[in-house]
């Protein structure tokens, strides 16, 4: 069955440097997110991408916070300059012809920064 | 705006018991309503919605959920829980029409007993 994938399932940063969490969405899908979970607080949005562009953010997804999909495969988040705050469990996700909820969920990366 | 909120942030039940996960839910406009779930160690993954129709749905593993709109509602329930039902629920909404992004409650950890 196809499925999201993320790399690193785990990394650990020292604040102030650069982070790139890679995402891998299913290959005829065409929608990708970014959702965020801080440790014993809710799963958040951060963004929505669609036709090689931000459809909409939420206010946590600031100027340190880019995406990209480099290739046709590839979507990438990056934290240009990370604060402790930044620790959080990084969901990617990704759907198909048209959103009705049924995202499609990576297992996460785990951010930590010290 | 949306909020959901899941009061229950952890349940424990014995093998064969039932079980209701309550989620209930604040917007302004009319809402998509769903269950993710998420088993340990894997990534989010959708239980169950509601988008029109029949306010009772189903999953195909035995949850049932029920659209409850003067209560703005939607709990979980099963029957009989099994040990392999043993995981993190959340409930999500989103904007009928509008916005793309879920917005989710802290998660329920549902622990069956045997």
């Amino acid at each position: 069955e196809p499925e999201v994938t993320q790399t690193p399932s785990h990394q650990v940063t020292q604040m102030g440097q650069e982070v790139i969490l890679r995402c891998v969405p299913i290959s005829n899908h065409l929608y990708f997110y970014w959702y965020r979970q801080i440790l014993g607080q809710k799963v958040e949005f951060l963004v929505s991408f669609y036709n090689n562009e931000i459809s909409e953010k939420s206010e946590i997804f600031d100027d340190q916070f880019s995406v990209e999909r480099p290739d046709g495969s590839n979507f990438t988040l990056k934290i240009r300059s990370t604060k402790l705050e930044d620790s959080a469990m990084y969901f990617c996700a990704s759907t198909g012809t048209g959103f009705n909820g049924e995202l499609f969920f990576g297992e996460g990366s785990r951010l930590t920064v010290l | 705006a949306q909020s959901v909120t899941q009061l229950d942030s952890q349940v424990p039940v014995f093998e064969e018991a039932p079980v209701e996960l309550r989620c209930n839910y604040s917007s302004s406009v009319s809402v998509y309503l769903f269950w993710y779930v998420q088993y340990p160690n894997q990534g989010l993954q959708l239980l169950l919605k509601y988008l029109s129709g029949s306010t009772l749905v189903e999953s195909i593993n035995g949850f049932e959920a029920e659209f409850n709109k003067s209560q703005t509602s939607f709990h979980l329930r099963k029957p009989s829980v099994h040990i392999s039902d043993t995981a993190e629920y959340f409930c999500a909404v989103s904007s009928q029409g509008g916005s793309e992004k879920l917005v989710f409650g802290k998660g329920t950890k549902l622990t069956v007993n045997p």
